[in-house]
């Protein structure tokens, strides 16, 4: 157990809505990873939030939005789902801004 | 950006010692991170090596970094049905953290 939560553990959508996914970061952690994972892009960095603050930006898409609130936890937007939005979304987090990341069980996202 | 290459596979016997390369494109990278991720699972930090070191063993686990080549690998010794995963290297230097695509170990009984 790396202490990085993650909610929903799966999330079933149609395409056009839109879903928000959560992340609780390990105990001391300032810095949230936002991951894609699929098979054909492999693991596709997205966004990463350091107190609060936008850190870097990926590969995350404009229907894609994340925000870090103030206890920390984060949370990713994803809006005008497509079937190619399909994946599993890792959250991650480390004590810094580039420090090791431990990463959350993931979210499976199926969009039908 | 940085560029990470990995095998996508690597099959051995179990009880052999398996060898994963790397090779990455950044120089300025200072950390450099292997990560775990089993069947299912997300990704779990297996070892590191800092950018000065040529070498890191930690129990069956031995990094190697050839930082002229910019090249790291990982070698597992002994290895077990357990260490099936996929591996995934991760050299640490700008602001965007990257990864290879991930070498999955299958092993043999």
């Amino acid at each position: 157990d790396s202490g990085v939560t993650q909610t929903p553990k799966h999330l079933i959508t149609a395409t056009g809505q839109r879903v928000t996914l959560r992340c609780s970061p390990r105990s001391g952690d300032l810095s949230v990873y936002w991951y894609q994972q699929s098979l054909d892009q492999g693991l596709q960095f997205l966004i990463q939030y350091y107190n609060g603050e936008e850190r870097a930006k990926g590969n995350i898409l404009e229907r894609f939005s994340a925000q870090q609130f103030p206890d920390l936890h984060s949370e990713l937007n994803l809006s005008s789902l497509e079937l190619g939005d399909s994946a599993l979304y890792f959250c991650a987090s480390s004590v810094g801004t580039s420090d090791e990341q431990y990463f959350g069980p993931g979210t499976r996202l199926t969009v039908t | 950006g940085e560029d990470v290459e990995q095998s996508l596979f690597l099959s051995v016997r179990e009880g052999d010692s398996s060898v994963i390369n790397c090779t990455y494109t950044d120089s300025s990278s200072t950390y450099l991170y292997w990560y775990k991720q089993e069947p299912g699972a997300g990704l779990q930090l297996l070892t590191y090596i800092f950018s000065n070191m040529d070498m890191k063993q930690d129990q069956r686990l031995t990094v190697l970094l050839n930082k002229k080549d910019k090249h790291l690998s990982l070698r597992i010794a002994d290895t077990q049905t357990g260490d099936s995963a996929i591996y995934f290297c991760a050299p640490r230097g700008s602001y965007i953290p990257t990864f290879g695509r991930g070498t999955s170990l299958i092993v043999h009984p």
